[in-house]
């Protein structure tokens, strides 16, 4: 049973180009959640989504992030005109349905570069 | 609002030596879950534990024990004898019943040194 996959494991962009990140759930899984960790920081909470919808969004920067979860496919975390500052490691999460947070795995991640 | 608190940004000891990481944490709600990931060098997040609310029992796991104190709100981690292996970044997170978000601390560098 495959756990939760990230790619790429690494990106780098130039600074005003776009970065797409994909998240695949763990079999049986339909609730995602993103999580971002700058450098030499702790992980933050960005965004929560189920199939088809976005649950919280508490923690997305109000421009240039947005996030989907599509019925079929992969988990995307888009972030347009990328900057310098979003260089960061962004994991991705997932639980199945009516699991509580504790019940989530973590990916391996996805190391952003913003040269 | 919840916060999560990991006071020593770096350790270091010498192999053997044991270690205590500490955690603080606060919230207002009644039931609520604590955790440890260790971050290896390599990047990715390993789940070390989840404790409840309810459960104040100390849990052993080998080289590893945790210390919940819900009266002073902290749920530490100490390393037996640790070893090269244990160097990491340990991070402590905290999430709520009604809530799908972890809350992580900053975590803390340890730096086990043969």
């Amino acid at each position: 049973n495959a756990g939760v996959m990230q790619n790429p494991r690494h990106l780098v962009r130039r600074r005003g180009q776009e970065a797409r990140l994909r998240c695949s759930p763990m079999k049986g899984h339909s609730h995602v959640y993103w999580y971002r960790q700058l450098p030499e920081e702790g992980l933050k909470f960005m965004v929560y989504l189920q199939k088809e919808n976005i649950i919280d969004e508490s923690g997305m920067p109000k421009e240039r992030f947005s996030a989907e979860f599509p019925k079929e496919g992969p988990s995307i975390l888009r972030i347009q005109q990328v900057v310098r500052g979003d260089s960061a490691a962004y994991f991705c999460a997932s639980s199945r349905p009516g699991a509580s947070s504790y019940e989530q795995y973590f990916g391996p991640g996805t190391r952003l570069t913003v040269t | 609002a919840q916060k999560v608190t990991q006071a020593q940004t770096e350790i270091s000891v010498v192999e053997k030596e044991d270690v205590t990481l500490d955690c603080v944490y606060e919230t207002r709600d009644t039931t609520y879950y604590l955790f440890w990931y260790k971050q290896p060098p390599s990047g990715e997040l390993v789940f070390l534990i989840r404790r409840n609310s309810f459960d104040e029992q100390n849990e052993i796991s080998g080289r590893y024990s945790w210390n919940f104190q819900k009266s002073t709100s902290s749920f530490n981690f100490t390393i037996t004898a640790s070893q090269v292996v244990d160097s990491a970044v340990y991070f402590c997170a905290l999430s709520y019943n009604a809530g799908n978000m972890l809350t992580f601390g900053g975590g803390t560098r340890l730096m086990v040194k043969p």
